[in-house]
C-alpha cells in the first residue's frame, strides 16, 4: 500500500524568508504524480503544485518549488518569501492510477505559522 | 461557480439521527471521490462513484455508511444513526472523465458535521 510521510507537524517561518516542508513516499509503481495542497483555516483544499513523476525537471509555481528526488522518494515543498497569507496546513498528497481511476493518499499534514 | 459544490457547509446532528451530505461535481466531469479528514488529521478516501455506479468504497465503513451518485442531481453521502465519532469534515472531489488524464481532482470546501 502507498503511505505519505510528512514527518514535520508544524513548521514557522519568518515573513520573507524560505521554509521547506518534506514528504516522503512508498511505492513501487513508476507512473504517478505527486501534489501539494494548502488548507487554511477556511478549511479549502487548495492546489499548491503538482508534479508528474516521469519528468526529472522539478515543478515550480511563483513562490512555490518543489525538490522531487524520485530514487529517494522524496518530495519536498519550497516556499520562497514568506507571506503572512501562506500559513495554512500543508497536504502532500500521491496519486496513481488503479482500475481507471485515480486513487489519492494524503499524508498528515504540516501546520505552517508564518512570523510578522 | 463551476466548482465542485458541497452543501450544507455545516451540518449539525444528534446521536442517532441521519446526515446527508450533498456534492455535485465540476461541470463536465463524472467521477466523484468522498474523503473524510478527522481533526487533526489528512484526508482519508472514503469511496469513489462514477454515475449510477459504486466503483470504489473500500475506505468506507462497513455499517451505517452509504453513497450513492444518481443519473441527475448529485452524490449523496449518507450516515445512518451517526454517533460522536462521526464529527469530521467530509470532502467531496471530482475529475473528468476518461482514463489517464493529467487533471487533478478539484476540491469542494467540504462539510463539516458535527454530532453533539
Amino acid at each position: 500500500a502507498q503511505t505519505v510521510t510528512q514527518s514535520q507537524p508544524e513548521m514557522s517561518v519568518q515573513e520573507a524568508e524560505t521554509v521547506t516542508l518534506s514528504c516522503t513516499y512508498d511505492t513501487s509503481e513508476s507512473d504517478y504524480y505527486l501534489f501539494w495542497y494548502k488548507q487554511p483555516p477556511s478549511r479549502q483544499m487548495i492546489l499548491v503544485i503538482r508534479q508528474e513523476a516521469y519528468k526529472q525537471q522539478n515543478a515550480t509555481e511563483n513562490r512555490f518549488s518543489v525538490n522531487f528526488q524520485k530514487a529517494a522518494k522524496s518530495f519536498s515543498l519550497k516556499i520562497s518569501d514568506s507571506q503572512l497569507g501562506d500559513a495554512a496546513m500543508y497536504f502532500c498528497a500521491y496519486r496513481r492510477w488503479s482500475g481507471g481511476y485515480q486513487k489519492v493518499t494524503f499524508g498528515t499534514g504540516t501546520k505552517l505559522q508564518v512570523i510578522p | 461557480n463551476a466548482g465542485v459544490m458541497q452543501n450544507p457547509r455545516h451540518l449539525v446532528r444528534r446521536r442517532g439521527q441521519e446526515a446527508r451530505l450533498r456534492c455535485s461535481p465540476m461541470k463536465g466531469h463524472s467521477h466523484v471521490y468522498w474523503y473524510r479528514q478527522l481533526p487533526e488529521e489528512g484526508l482519508k478516501f472514503m469511496v469513489y462513484l462514477q454515475k449510477e455506479n459504486i466503483i470504489d468504497e473500500s475506505g468506507m465503513p462497513k455499517e451505517r455508511f452509504s453513497a450513492e451518485f444518481p443519473k441527475e442531481g448529485p452524490s449523496i453521502l449518507r450516515i445512518q444513526q451517526v454517533v460522536r465519532g462521526d464529527s469530521a469534515a467530509y470532502f467531496c472531489a471530482s475529475s473528468p472523465l476518461g482514463s489517464y488524464s493529467n487533471q487533478p481532482q478539484h476540491f469542494g470546501d467540504g462539510t463539516r458535521l458535527s454530532i453533539l
